[in-house]
């Protein structure tokens, strides 16, 4: 089952502009993680932010997370046309020694025009 | 550096016939290993993971199966492929050791039932 939501599905911006990203999620986490994904690749690891941590940055990447309301939001600023792809939220629950297996959702398409 | 393999990156297969996609990681030692199938527009959907040869977990009854021979190589098998296998399927691993570690993933294959 889906644990992470992402929202919107799909998102269309301009070159220079931001993008934001929402994930809600259900159960309590360990961490929660943001994946891209460039059409028929495989998903490249952007940044994990543990359950007590309530934001991080990456270069233009800047991830919130809210355990209180179970959301998290990827922010990317000054977005250029290479940002286009899917992005991904994931969550760990730990759950029964599930050994950091993650849950994703069904990611947001996000289509940067130059 | 860590490295992961995945092959073949496309295959068509008829219904009915056996499957066998191969994965391998260099670099790295004792990694979790995951299976993961993704349909179209989805998020990826976790069919196995391993946390060592040998050790094999299942996260949904499926036609599929996974064998983990050594310790950086993950086979996925069936012995009789049906059309609800068609899909995208990524490999990844992570580190065996500690909690809160990103995923690694390859670069898929693409799988079409015929």
């Amino acid at each position: 089952s889906q644990q992470g939501e992402e929202d919107p599905q799909a998102l269309s911006i301009q070159e220079g502009e931001n993008a934001t990203m929402n994930c809600s999620y259900k159960t309590s986490i360990n961490n929660l993680q943001w994946y891209r994904q460039n059409s028929g690749r495989g998903l490249v690891h952007l940044i994990l932010i543990r359950s007590n941590e309530r934001e991080k940055h990456s270069g233009r990447l800047r991830v919130t997370l809210d355990t209180s309301k179970k959301s998290s939001s990827l922010l990317i600023t000054a977005s250029r046309a290479a940002d286009t792809a899917s992005y991904f939220c994931a969550t760990d629950s730990g759950y029964g020694g599930s050994q950091g297996n993650l849950i994703f959702g069904k990611g947001t398409k996000l289509s940067v025009k130059p | 550096s860590q490295t992961i393999h995945q092959w073949p990156a496309t295959l068509v297969q008829p219904v009915g016939s056996p499957l066998s996609l191969e994965c391998t990681v260099e670099g790295t030692s004792n990694p979790n290993l995951y299976w993961y199938r993704q349909a179209a527009g989805r998020g990826l959907q976790l069919l196995f993971y391993s946390v060592g040869i040998g050790q094999i977990s299942s996260e949904v009854p499926q036609n599929l199966s996974a064998s983990r021979p050594q310790d950086r190589q993950f086979i996925l098998s069936s012995k009789k492929l049906l059309l609800s296998d068609s899909g995208f399927y990524l490999c990844a691993w992570a580190p065996g050791e500690g909690r809160n570690q990103p995923q690694h993933f390859g670069d898929g294959t693409r799988l079409s039932i015929l």
